[in-house]
């Protein structure tokens, strides 16, 4: 266990649908991070949350909306998706700021948009 | 933009052989940092080895080493004495602020 925790670990919803990825992290780390990884592809950097700021948005559509309420926290919120944004999601943590630059990741969120 | 390159899709190794996967990476900084990191059929992303662009020397975790040519941007992971347990998919992944990764090198060990 890495000490990022995310849930749910399967989901599957239609198009007209909405729903959210929770992610937590037991580490007391000061920034999160949600990735797209889609096959044969390099993994995609979505947001950046840093001090619960959001510092980076990866010009990722609106459909995804993401939430981070304290630094354990972190949500992705999913409504009017397309069949491509079926991928796996992974959550991540790091603490910035003290040259320790390894991300630490969760077992990510199989989606799939009928 | 940042890019890291992994030329190899897949690799195969025999068991208790040596493999060496491949990462080359295009960045305009000098002080950076280079991981790998290995993705099991479990999914969770494991930290295997890093390094710190101004470390000369090659960092070595146990089985994994890494060969870092910095003026070729090249990063390149050597397995030796492989194991079963060693099959994944590999990512490279290069960091300044934020941290970007390769499309991945997917290892089967032979037994």
């Amino acid at each position: 266990e890495t000490g990022v925790t995310q849930t749910p670990r399967h989901l599957v919803m239609g198009m007209t649908n909405k729903k959210s990825l929770k992610c937590e992290q037991h580490l007391g780390h000061n920034a999160m991070y949600w990735y797209k990884q889609s096959a044969k592809k390099p993994l995609e950097l979505m947001f950046v949350y840093n001090f619960k700021e959001q510092t980076e948005n990866n010009s990722v559509p609106s459909r995804f909306s993401p939430e981070c309420p304290n630094s354990s926290h972190l949500f992705l919120h999913l409504h009017t998706l397309q069949p491509e944004d079926s991928a796996l999601y992974l959550c991540a943590s790091s603490q910035e700021g003290r040259n320790n630059e390894k991300l630490f990741f969760g077992s990510g969120t199989q989606l799939s948009v009928l | 933009a940042q890019t890291v390159t992994q030329s190899q899709p897949e690799m195969s190794v025999q068991e208790a052989e040596t493999v060496t996967l491949s990462c080359t990476y295009d960045t305009s900084e000098s002080d950076y940092y280079l991981f790998w990191y290995k993705q099991p059929p479990s999914r969770q992303m494991i930290l295997v080895i890093r390094q710190e662009a101004y470390k000369q020397q090659n960092a070595t975790e146990n089985r994994f080493s890494v060969n870092f040519q910095k003026a070729a941007k090249s990063f390149s992971l050597k397995i030796s004495d492989s194991q079963l347990g060693d099959a994944a998919m590999y990512f490279c992944a290069y960091k300044v602020v934020d941290m970007r990764f390769g499309a991945g090198t997917r290892l089967t060990v032979k037994p």
